[in-house]
């Protein structure tokens, strides 16, 4: 089935430091990526949907110059936490919307990222 | 009123026993529903998706959908204590917007 490899699965970083989320679909290709963040306890909140090779789209309170998201090819999109703050630590998990030839593969979700902020 | 409403739980329920998951949403324009299981720290994995009125099974798993109702269930028969998790309900709450909703989850405890 589809895969969307995502890295890292988890990061400890300083305040004031930026983090860089990958996630890769693997043999198919993802018009849409989809990036939510899951605090502890709660579900996974939307924060951006972004198409391959144009600007993202961000959820209401999403602020984008924090979060940079960057889908520069139909297999790659990051997600940059910048300037990052302890209140930014959270669960990261992509989501990818694509197929490949004739076949729609729906969504594909990549295993999380934990990101500490210390 | 949230788009997606699920029961936070949790449902404990024995092992063998039939597990019944709810999930009500708001927008009659929705399409697309979707159950996922997350395990604590990992991802959602999707069990079953549902586009039509009625029931769909797979394996131990039934989805049921009532559009009428705005109403989508996830049944569990035979439960085991591995289906101890978070369920998700998600929907495609509106026309054109692809990214789906998620409901809060329902944490579900299978006791042995």
């Amino acid at each position: 089935g589809a895969v969307v490899s995502q890295h890292p699965s988890r990061v400890i970083c300083k305040s004031g430091t930026s983090v860089k989320i990958e996630c890769r679909s693997l043999d198919f290709q993802a018009t849409t990526m989809f990036w939510y963040r899951q605090f502890p306890k709660q579900s996974l909140m939307l924060m951006a949907t972004s198409n391959e090779g144009s600007k993202a789209t961000y959820e209401q309170g999403v602020e984008k110059d924090k979060f940079l998201i960057n889908h520069a090819s139909l297999t790659l999109s990051t997600l940059t936490v910048t300037s990052a703050h302890p209140e930014d630590s959270s669960f990261y998990i992509c989501s990818a919307e694509g197929g490949k030839g004739e076949d729609n593969y729906g969504y594909t979700f990549g295993s999380g990222t934990r990101l500490t902020v210390v | 009123q949230k788009e997606v409403e699920q029961n936070s739980g949790p449902l404990s329920v024995p092992e063998g026993a039939i597990a019944s998951l709810n999930c009500t949403y708001s927008d009659r324009g929705s399409q697309s529903f979707f159950w996922y299981r997350q395990y604590s720290g990992k991802s959602p994995e999707l069990i079953m998706s549902i586009y039509s009125n009625g029931d769909k099974e797979d394996g131990r798993f039934t989805a049921q959908l009532n559009k009428a109702s705005q109403y989508v269930s996830l049944l569990i028969r035979d439960s085991q204590p591995s289906d101890s998790a978070t369920y998700l309900c998600a929907v495609n709450v509106y026309t054109g917007r692809r990214a789906l909703t998620f409901g809060s989850g329902t944490r579900l405890q299978v006791q042995p």
